[in-house]
């Protein structure tokens, strides 16, 4: 099983949709996590960090459920340049690493 | 706002060449990293470095990749001889003492021919 798996997608939304991408990871020792934004050949830029109690960032919410090793972002009122790849990371406790997912793409259409 | 930069943003080299990519982490920084990314691939962790020394270093980071804090400011990431398969997007990172956000560089396109 992979370390961090996430919705593959891609998804292509409308302007001013809201949309939602699911993240699960498999090591249980994982502390801390993040979304990253990845615009097409540069480099990952940190959206936000993910908490227990969820955490909201303008349009964006991230929750985290340690229960069942799942994180979610959700994205409200999609702009255009929203349009980028969204990775999940995870940060072991004990290790220096962050584990990211493969992604999963946004396009926002007008 | 204080930024990560590496150098070359660009590098085609031959296979069985020597490549040094660069990087100067954000000043007040003290733990840095390398990532790579394969074209169409997620990121991965190849190398963690702290206090002049490597912390730790992924199955990837094998005798060919080398890492050195040559100066107050750079960080390099040395590959001796280049092979086909390490073409990719090389990422430099760096993190605050007892934070775990890590800021990425710009990254190096690597191409080997």
């Amino acid at each position: 099983r992979k370390e961090v798996e996430q919705d593959p997608g891609p998804f292509n939304v409308p302007e001013g949709a809201t949309v939602a991408f699911n993240c699960t990871y498999s090591n249980s020792a994982s502390q801390s996590f993040f979304w990253y934004r990845q615009d097409c050949r540069k480099e990952p830029k940190l959206l936000m960090s993910v908490y227990s109690s969820g955490n909201e960032d303008g349009r964006f919410t991230a929750q985290l459920n340690r229960a069942s090793q799942y994180i979610s972002l959700l994205i409200r009122d999609s702009k255009l340049s929203d349009s980028a790849t969204y990775l999940c990371a995870a940060f072991q406790g004990g290790s220096e690493k962050l584990v990211f997912g493969k992604g999963t793409k946004l396009t926002v259409n007008p | 706002e204080p930024e990560v930069t590496q150098t070359p943003s660009h590098q085609v080299t031959q296979m069985g060449q020597e490549v040094i990519l660069r990087c100067v982490p954000i000043s007040n920084h003290l733990y840095f990293y390398w990532y790579r990314q394969i074209l169409g691939q997620k990121v991965e962790f190849l190398v963690s470095f702290y206090n002049n020394e490597i912390s730790e270093k992924s199955e990837i980071f094998d005798d060919q990749f080398s890492v050195e804090r040559p100066d107050g400011s750079n960080f390099t990431l040395k590959i001796r001889s280049t092979k086909l398969e390490d073409s990719a997007m090389y990422f430099c990172a760096s993190s605050d003492p007892g934070q775990e956000t890590q800021y990425f560089g710009p990254g190096t396109r690597l191409l080997v021919l």
